[in-house]
C-alpha cells in the first residue's frame, strides 16, 4: 500500500524557516518524481514544486511564488522527501501535501499524503 | 486566477449525470495529459482520472474523463450523495515549466 506521511508543520513567525519531511513507503521511491502541493485555508490547490528522480539528475522546478525561498530535496536511501522553506510569509499559510507521480512514465500526481499544516503568523 | 478555468460550482440530483469543464491553452491541456482529483470535505485529494480518460483501479466507472484540444471534461453519471466534493483538474504547463491546477468545482448533490 502506498503511504506518504508528512511531518514538520507548525506555527512560525513571518521571516522564519521550517523544514517539512515526507516518509514514503509501499513503492520504489527512487524511481519516481515527487511534488509538493499546498492548499491555503478555504482555497484551491497550488503546486509548490517538483523533484525528478536520480535518472533525471534530481533536478527541481518551483512555482514562481516560492522560487528562491523554498528548496525541495530527497534522500532515496531513507525514502524521504523534504521541503525547506525560508523567508516565510503569511501567504505561505497552508496545508502542505507530499505527492508522488502516478507512475515512472505518467508523471501527473497519482498519490497524496494526508498533509501537514503550516501557519505563518506573528 | 488559475491557469486552468473550471466553473466554481455545479449541482445535480441523485441519479443524474453532471459534467465539469476545464479550459486551458496550447501550452498546458493542448500538449499534456489531464488529471482529475476529488477532494471530500476535510480530506486530501484523491486521483479520479489520469492521462485524460483513464480510471485508476478502484475508481467507479460512473466517473469518466475526456479531452479535446485545449479543454477537458469530467463526467459523473448516476450521481450519489457521497459524490459531494470539490473536483480539480490539473496538467503540466510547458511555458511555465510547472504543474497547474484548475480553481476547483464544488459539486452539490441536491
Amino acid at each position: 500500500e502506498v503511504q506518504l506521511v508528512e511531518s514538520g508543520g507548525e506555527s512560525v513567525q513571518p521571516g522564519g524557516s521550517l523544514r517539512l519531511s515526507c516518509a514514503a513507503s509501499g513503492f520504489i521511491f527512487s524511481d519516481l518524481y515527487m511534488d509538493w502541493v499546498r492548499q491555503a485555508p478555504g482555497k484551491g490547490l497550488e503546486w509548490v514544486g517538483r523533484i525528478r528522480n536520480k535518472l533525471n539528475g534530481y533536478t527541481t522546478e518551483y512555482a514562481a511564488s516560492v522560487e528562491g525561498r523554498f528548496t525541495i530535496s530527497r534522500d532515496d536511501s531513507k525514502k524521504s522527501l523534504y521541503l525547506q522553506m525560508n523567508s516565510l510569509k503569511t501567504e505561505d499559510t497552508a496545508v502542505y501535501y507530499c505527492t508522488r507521480a502516478y507512475t515512472s512514465t505518467s508523471r501527473g500526481i497519482g498519490y497524496w499524503g494526508q498533509g501537514t499544516l503550516v501557519t505563518v503568523s506573528s | 486566477q488559475s491557469v486552468l478555468t473550471q466553473p466554481p460550482s455545479t449541482s445535480g440530483t441523485p441519479g443524474q449525470r453532471v459534467t465539469i469543464s476545464c479550459s486551458g491553452s496550447s501550452s498546458n491541456i493542448g500538449s499534456n495529459h489531464v488529471y482529475w482529483y476529488q477532494q471530500l470535505p476535510g480530506t486530501a485529494p484523491k486521483l479520479l482520472i489520469c492521462r485524460n480518460d483513464q480510471r485508476p483501479s478502484g475508481v467507479p466507472d460512473r466517473f469518466s474523463g475526456s479531452k479535446s484540444g485545449t479543454s477537458a471534461s469530467l463526467a459523473i453519471s448516476g450521481l450519489r450523495s457521497e459524490d459531494e466534493a470539490d473536483y480539480y483538474c490539473a496538467t503540466w504547463d510547458d511555458s511555465m515549466s510547472g504543474r497547474v491546477f484548475g480553481g476547483g468545482t464544488r459539486l452539490t448533490v441536491l
